[in-house]
């Protein structure tokens, strides 16, 4: 079975850094993807992390544990736009499709 | 613009009714898939779609069924709808199957009265 655990809910302050966690339990683990979606929009691509370490993309960074199932989305100088839910999923060996986790709903305030 | 294209945009739906979401793509993806999703259920995978000619049962494939008779078209048809089948319903595709980059259409939102 596959099981992927993240917060519901969060809230930050503009220009601050937030960090959204992921946790993980799946059989023949592939890679680790971060999805974006706005209110009413559709989900879009942020990153993707396969190997242990830190991918940064701009003021996005993704960083993934294989050992403890441990990920996590960190975002730098929080703006307004950045107000979103924000979707870990999960990919499996083999041509399985991505397992989403429940996504956390972040709320950046001024 | 290339991407994929989802109709209708919305729907309501009397229970009983038979009713089929369309999915096309233009970016000759190989896999497809639909997902449905629910307040805090997030996104569910219903059926997938490899390559043309072949599809698979995803975690909530019962009431729905697809075909894949060409690379671009992935329609979801549900044979008799349910109040339980209201949700926004969202059509994606990736280059190769496997791929976790996904790329979505714009939902599709039904509502099963």
């Amino acid at each position: 079975g596959q099981n992927i655990d993240q917060p519901t809910e969060m809230t930050a302050t503009e220009g601050a850094i937030v960090q959204i966690n992921c946790t993980y339990q799946t059989s023949g683990f592939n890679g680790l993807f971060w999805y974006q979606q706005h209110a009413g929009e559709a989900p879009t691509f942020l990153s993707y992390n396969v190997l242990d370490g830190l991918e940064e993309k701009g003021r996005f960074s993704s960083f993934l544990s294989r050992s403890k199932g441990y990920s996590y989305l960190l975002l730098k100088e929080l703006q307004m736009k950045d107000s979103a839910s924000y979707l870990c999923a999960a990919r499996n060996s083999g041509n399985t499709p991505l397992v989403f986790g429940k996504g956390t709903r972040l709320s950046v305030i001024a | 613009i290339a991407g994929i294209t989802q109709a209708p945009t919305s729907q309501i739906l009397a229970a009983g009714r038979r009713m089929t979401l369309r999915c096309t793509q233009d970016m000759r993806h190989n896999a497809m898939y639909w997902y449905r999703q629910d307040l805090g259920l997030g996104l569910r995978l219903i059926h997938y779609s490899n390559t043309a000619g072949t599809t698979g049962k995803g975690e909530v494939p019962d009431g729905y069924s697809v075909s894949r008779a060409n690379t671009d078209d992935f329609p979801l048809t549900l044979a008799s709808a349910v109040p339980s089948q209201t949700s926004v319903y969202f059509c994606a595709s990736s280059e190769l199957a496997g791929s976790g980059e996904l790329f979505f259409g714009e939902g599709s939102r039904l509502t099963v009265l």
